[in-house]
């Protein structure tokens, strides 16, 4: 079936520094990428939509200025949180859709932790 | 933004117990699924009912969806121990990005 690989798992790093998640499809091709965010004991939040090539569709409240996405390929797709602050400690998933009609792989999200 | 409300928000039940969750949701959709996440992991993907479909089954798991209302429902039945976890609809929207919402979630605890 269809997997999405998202590195890293975890991540600790101090304020004022930036990190960035990886995903990628590896069987099959992500022409949507969807970026959520978990706080504890929370639901997922959408932060951005992106496909291949183009701009990233931010939602509202989320500043596209400090979650930069990068989609430029198929298989590829990052998410930087620049200038991270203890706030944007959270869990971050990524989410694929490919050419099927329903299908949408989840990455197994990375624990980011700003101290 | 949330698409999505469930309730309730947590639940616990004995092991053998059905354990039934709803979701409201608020917009036009084309499928409506059900995932699990146990605490502090990744996404476990259960179920998909699509807008013309009503009622779907798999293993344990029985899902209802009432368009009219805009609602649905996960039926599991007889919960092990090892159905505790959080279970989450999620919408996918009309359009052409069609994005996935998730609703607020129901935490299950099912007692041994």
């Amino acid at each position: 079936g269809a997997v999405v690989s998202q590195h890293p798992s975890w991540v600790i790093c101090k304020s004022g520094t930036s990190v960035k998640i990886e995903c990628r499809s590896l069987d099959f091709q992500a022409t949507t990428m969807f970026w959520y965010r978990q706080f504890p004991k929370q639901s997922l939040m959408l932060m951005a939509t992106s496909n291949e090539g183009s701009k990233a569709t931010y939602e509202q409240g989320v500043e596209k200025d400090k979650f930069l996405i990068n989609h430029a390929s198929l298989t590829l797709s990052t998410l930087t949180v620049t200038s991270a602050h203890p706030e944007d400690s959270s869990f971050y998933i990524c989410s694929a859709r490919g050419t099927s009609n329903y299908g949408y792989t989840f990455g197994s999200g990375t624990r980011l932790t700003v101290v | 933004s949330q698409q999505g409300e469930e309730d309730p928000q947590a639940l616990s039940i004995q092991e053998g117990e059905n354990a039934t969750m709803n979701c409201s949701y608020k917009t036009s959709i084309n499928n409506l699924q059900w995932y699990r996440q146990n605490s502090g992991r990744g996404l476990v993907h259960l179920i998909l009912i699509r807008s013309n479909e009503r009622e779907k089954h798999s293993g344990r798991l029985r899902v209802t969806l009432d368009t009219s209302k805009k609602s649905s429902s996960l039926l599991i039945t007889a919960s092990r121990a090892a159905d505790t976890a959080s279970y989450f609809c999620a919408t996918a929207l009309r359009g052409a990005t069609n994005k996935l919402i998730f609703g607020t979630g129901t935490l299950l605890a099912v007692q041994p």
